[in-house]
């Protein structure tokens, strides 16, 4: 069935470093993959958007990359900072209905 | 425009009682959603809808019933709660359809513990 797998599940960088969470998905007609960022005790917000006609997506700090042929899609943060600490949740849509599906998680925390 | 409002916050049930939870969006959206978030296994979606009166299974169904009488209200009901049910449950909704690249909306989640 339709599943997104998220590596690694926690990932601790000193803060000025780069990170690099990674995510394979397994339904082939996916063309959408939202990142999002979630805070302690808050709700999870969209951060970076690929859809799969496109490679690569740059947002300041922020980068995604998607290699349909593998299937593997990432995020990348450079210069990372104090408030870079949260969970990071992959997704990708689906071929089936109007739903996406959502990778486990990443809790990053960025080391002082 | 308040976005999507998810009552109550927080709840604490005990086995075998029935509740429901809110969701109200303000925003037109045809399709909104719940899922239920537990450590280690990110947001696994619930029910699901695309639009007023169309409702749909998601991944863990089991336990739990939505309606969809109107385009702002998808409320999420436990039928007789369970331990295995105690879980952070989120409201999302979209414009269009999850996998149309519209942003997905999250309410502020529902923090549920049944004992």
């Amino acid at each position: 069935g339709e599943n997104v797998e998220q590596h690694p599940s926690t990932l601790s960088v000193q803060e000025g470093d780069s990170a690099v969470i990674k995510c394979t998905y397994s339904d082939s007609a996916s063309n959408y993959f939202p990142w999002y960022k979630q805070e302690l005790g808050k709700r999870p917000q969209l951060i970076i958007d690929i859809r799969s006609n496109v490679g690569e997506k740059k947002d300041q700090r922020i980068a995604v990359t998607l290699n349909k042929t593998a299937k593997h899609f990432s995020l990348h943060i450079t210069e990372t900072q104090p408030e870079d600490s949260a969970v990071y949740f992959c997704a990708a849509s689906t071929s089936s209905a109007s739903k996406i599906i959502f990778g486990s998680g990443t809790r990053l925390s960025i080391r002082p | 425009n308040a976005g999507v409002t998810q009552t109550p916050k927080f709840q604490v049930l005990k086995t075998g009682q029935s509740m429901t939870l809110q969701c109200a969006q303000d925003m037109n959206h045809e399709y909104m959603s719940w899922y239920r978030q537990d450590p280690g296994m990110g947001l696994r979606l619930i029910h699901y809808s695309v639009g007023a009166g169309i409702t749909d299974q998601g991944e863990v169904p089991n336990g739990y019933n939505v309606s969809r009488s109107t385009t702002e209200d998808f409320p999420l009901r436990l039928l007789s709660a369970a331990p295995s049910q105690t879980s952070v449950y989120f409201c999302a909704s979209s414009l269009q359809g999850m996998n149309s690249g519209n942003t997905i909306y999250f309410g502020e989640g529902s923090w549920l513990t049944v004992v």
